[in-house]
């Protein structure tokens, strides 16, 4: 595709259940971001991956977040025991490289948890 | 570590006239910096970005932004406002090899007819 996609738009949830967000990059770009952007406030960092590792995942804020990117292109953040609190939009970017180039970002998953 | 201030929640202004949104960062290292502007329902584009060589960056839709490492700011203006330049734009600042964007609480722009 043109650009980033992320599916699905809008999740809605109960608390306590599992839910799998997916992000499928641009063609090519190596660098993939996930970021999380609550109300009111700019997107915050959660994870990258360089290829298929894991490059940093200082930004996940507890255990019940994992992200995986078994092939190097698509990847999917799971978050496991969903609280209210994780209500928010999930942004998804790549790049060509992590260390330089433009990071090019999909619209986002909303997710709500009831 | 890296940080983003934007001053303020949101901005109003008239069609045709200035429009100044106001970053300014903090940074041990020399920073890479970035507007970036979200359109309702919309992804984040980019809008421009500093990466250590000229100090003053056109970018798109008439937007620029000057750095100033004196003043650790990076302020994007553009000389008249157009209806469809109202969204939420966000500065953010990446350092070296450390590839995550830091983004400020971005500043919501409203331009009245």
């Amino acid at each position: 595709g043109a650009g980033v996609s992320q599916t699905p738009s809008n999740k809605v949830t109960e608390k306590g259940k599992y839910v799998e967000l997916r992000c499928d990059p641009i063609s090519g770009h190596t660098a993939l971001y996930w970021y999380r952007q609550s109300l009111g406030q700019g997107p915050e960092f959660l994870i990258y991956f360089q290829g298929t590792g894991a490059a940093d995942d200082s930004g996940l804020p507890n255990d019940r977040f994992f992200a995986v990117r078994p092939e190097g292109s698509v990847s999917t953040l799971k978050i496991q025991r969903t609280e209210r609190g994780d209500s928010a939009v999930y942004l998804c970017a790549s790049s060509i490289l992590a260390s330089k180039g433009e990071q090019f970002f999909g619209p986002g998953t909303r997710l709500t948890v009831l | 570590a890296q940080s983003v201030t934007q001053l303020g929640s949101h901005v109003s202004v008239s069609e045709g006239a200035l429009v100044l949104l106001r970053c300014n960062y903090s940074s041990s290292v020399p920073p890479y910096l970035f507007w970036y502007v979200q359109y309702p329902n919309q992804g984040l584009q980019l809008l421009l970005k500093y990466t250590s060589a000229a100090t003053l960056v056109k970018g798109i839709n008439g937007f620029e932004a000057e750095f100033k490492k004196s003043e650790t700011s990076f302020h994007l203006t553009k000389p008249s406002a157009h209806m469809s330049d109202a969204a939420e734009y966000f500065c953010a600042v990446k350092t070296g090899a450390n590839s995550k964007l830091t983004f400020g609480k971005g500043i919501t722009l409203s331009v009245r007819p």
